[in-house]
């Protein structure tokens, strides 16, 4: 079992639609979670972060973590073409240190 | 704020040399993460260093060893390359580790034929 799991997609959605990216992780100790979003050829570029059960909210963007079921998501609303990417996900198991472990990403895209 | 700085963008080497990469991280930053991009296996952990001593470690080879100086500023360096070394290699800092979030340079593109 992979320690942090994401559907590879692709995730065809309209624009101005809501997005809905998953993300699971078997590491129950877990403490830190984190969204990167990265463009083709570029380099990942943080999201969002969230420390503690239920939602976190920037901008257009929403991160939800359920730590008794081990998910986490992220939902983008009013979705843009600007928004296709691969978002990957990362969690930090809190064993010291600042060690992340990514997902394989999502690639999502924002159709017209 | 200057970003994370990650010297040279594009390397290309031959099997049998030896790489150093470079990565100047954000001001203030103290902590400075290695990580390996692939296709195959997506993004692998490689080495953090806070404060000048190496506080994690990924399951690489010996062939890949890593410092960071008292600036923060970190190289990384690949010892006899092998084709399977091709990859973007980024360079991450953050405040204080301990759950802070990573911030990415632009990486180094390495090929290696």
């Amino acid at each position: 079992q992979k320690e942090v799991e994401q559907n590879s997609g692709p995730l065809s959605v309209p624009e101005g639609a809501i997005a809905s990216l998953n993300c699971t992780y078997s590491d129950r100790g877990s403490q830190s979670f984190f969204w990167y979003r990265q463009y083709s050829g570029k380099s990942p570029e943080l999201i969002m972060s969230i420390y503690s059960n239920g939602d976190q909210e920037d901008g257009r963007f929403t991160a939800q973590l359920n730590k008794a079921s081990q998910y986490v998501s992220l939902l983008i609303r009013d979705s843009q073409p600007s928004d296709s990417a691969t978002y990957l996900c990362a969690v930090n198991n809190g064993g010291g240190g600042n060690k992340l472990t990514f997902g394989t990403g999502t690639q999502l895209k924002v159709e017209l | 704020k200057a970003g994370v700085t990650q010297t040279p963008r594009y390397l290309i080497k031959t099997r049998g040399q030896q790489v150093t990469l470079s990565c100047s991280p954000i001001s203030g930053h103290r902590s400075v993460s290695w990580y390996q991009q692939t296709p195959g296996q997506g993004l692998q952990f490689l080495f953090e260093y806070f404060s000048e001593t190496q506080r994690n470690k990924g399951n690489f080879p010996g062939r890949f060893s890593g410092r960071q100086f008292s600036n923060s500023r970190s190289e990384m360096n690949v010892s006899t390359l092998e084709l399977g070394d091709s990859a973007l290699y980024l360079c991450a800092s953050s405040l204080t580790g301990m759950g802070s979030p990573l911030h990415f340079g632009n990486g180094t593109r390495l090929t290696v034929t």
